[in-house]
C-alpha cells in the first residue's frame, strides 16, 4: 500500500549513542516532515523539507538532524541522544499545505534513552 | 509554542450521541486541519478546510470555520464507540507553507 514507511518502530539508546531514524514515502510528495509527539501532547515540528536538497528547522530542531537527498526519503538523526529526546516519533509527507488530502503519517517511531 | 488550542481536553459521552469539539489558533491561517489518533497509534487525516471556506462535511464530521474568531469546530454526529481517540487541529499559517502546527488534543472516549 502506498505511504509513509518508519523504521524502526521501537529503539533503545543509552544517553550519548547516535541513530538514524528512517522514513520513506512512495507517494511522490515534494514536502516531508519530522515531528515528536510527548505524552498529552500534540506534534510538535522537528524539521521539515520543501524538496530534495531543501531542509528546514521546525519548532524544536536542536539535537536532531535531517537531510533530503531524494525525493522518496528523509531520515532523522540524534546526534547524541539525551533523555530529553524520549518519544514518539513521526514521520509524514505531504503536498503543499496539505493539498486536499491532508499529511500523511507513518505510523512512528517509540523512541527511549536510557 | 502550539498554534492550536483545543476545548475540551477530555470529553466522554454516550454512543448516539453528538460530540463537539473546538480549535483556536494565533496566527492567519492558509488552512485548518484535523486529525485522529487512536492509542498508540498514527495519524490520520480527517478533514481540511480552506481559510475561504466557513463550513465542510465528510460522513459524519462537520467542521466549521470562522478566522474572524481564530476558531473551528469539528462535531461527530451519532458518535460510535469506534470513535474514541484523540483529535488534534492543526493550521497552515499563510506563508510558512511546510509547516503544520498542531493543538495539544482532545481525547474523546464513547461508551456503548
Amino acid at each position: 500500500n502506498a505511504g509513509v514507511t518508519q523504521t524502526p518502530k521501537f529503539q533503545v539508546l543509552k544517553t550519548g549513542q547516535s541513530m538514524t531514524l528512517q522514513c520513506a514515502q512512495d507517494m511522490n510528495h515534494e514536502y516531508m516532515s519530522w515531528y515528536r509527539q510527548d505524552p498529552g501532547m500534540g506534534l510538535r515540528l522537528i524539521h521539515y523539507s520543501v524538496g530534495a536538497g531543501i531542509t528546514d528547522q521546525g519548532e524544536v530542531p536542536n539535537g536532531y538532524n535531517v537531510s533530503r537527498s531524494t525525493t522518496e526519503d528523509f531520515p532523522l538523526r540524534l546526534l547524541s541522544a539525551a533523555p530529553s529526546q524520549t518519544s514518539v516519533y513521526f514521520c509524514a509527507s505531504h503536498t503543499r499545505g496539505g493539498g486536499t488530502y491532508g499529511y500523511t503519517f507513518g505510523s512512528g517511531t517509540r523512541l527511549t534513552v536510557v | 509554542s502550539q498554534q492550536g488550542e483545543e476545548d475540551p481536553q477530555a470529553l466522554s459521552i454516550q454512543e448516539g450521541e453528538n460530540a463537539t469539539m473546538n480549535c483556536s489558533y494565533k496566527t492567519s491561517i492558509n488552512n485548518l486541519q484535523w486529525y485522529r489518533q487512536n492509542s498508540g497509534r498514527g495519524l490520520v487525516h480527517l478533514i481540511l478546510i480552506r481559510s475561504n471556506e466557513r463550513e465542510k462535511h465528510s460522513g459524519r464530521l462537520r467542521v466549521t470555520l470562522d478566522t474572524s474568531k481564530k476558531s473551528s469546530s469539528l462535531l461527530i454526529t451519532a458518535s460510535r464507540a469506534a470513535d474514541t481517540a484523540s483529535y488534534f487541529c492543526a493550521t497552515v499559517a499563510r506563508d510558512s507553507w511546510g509547516k503544520l502546527q498542531f493543538g495539544a488534543g482532545t481525547q474523546v472516549v464513547v461508551t456503548p
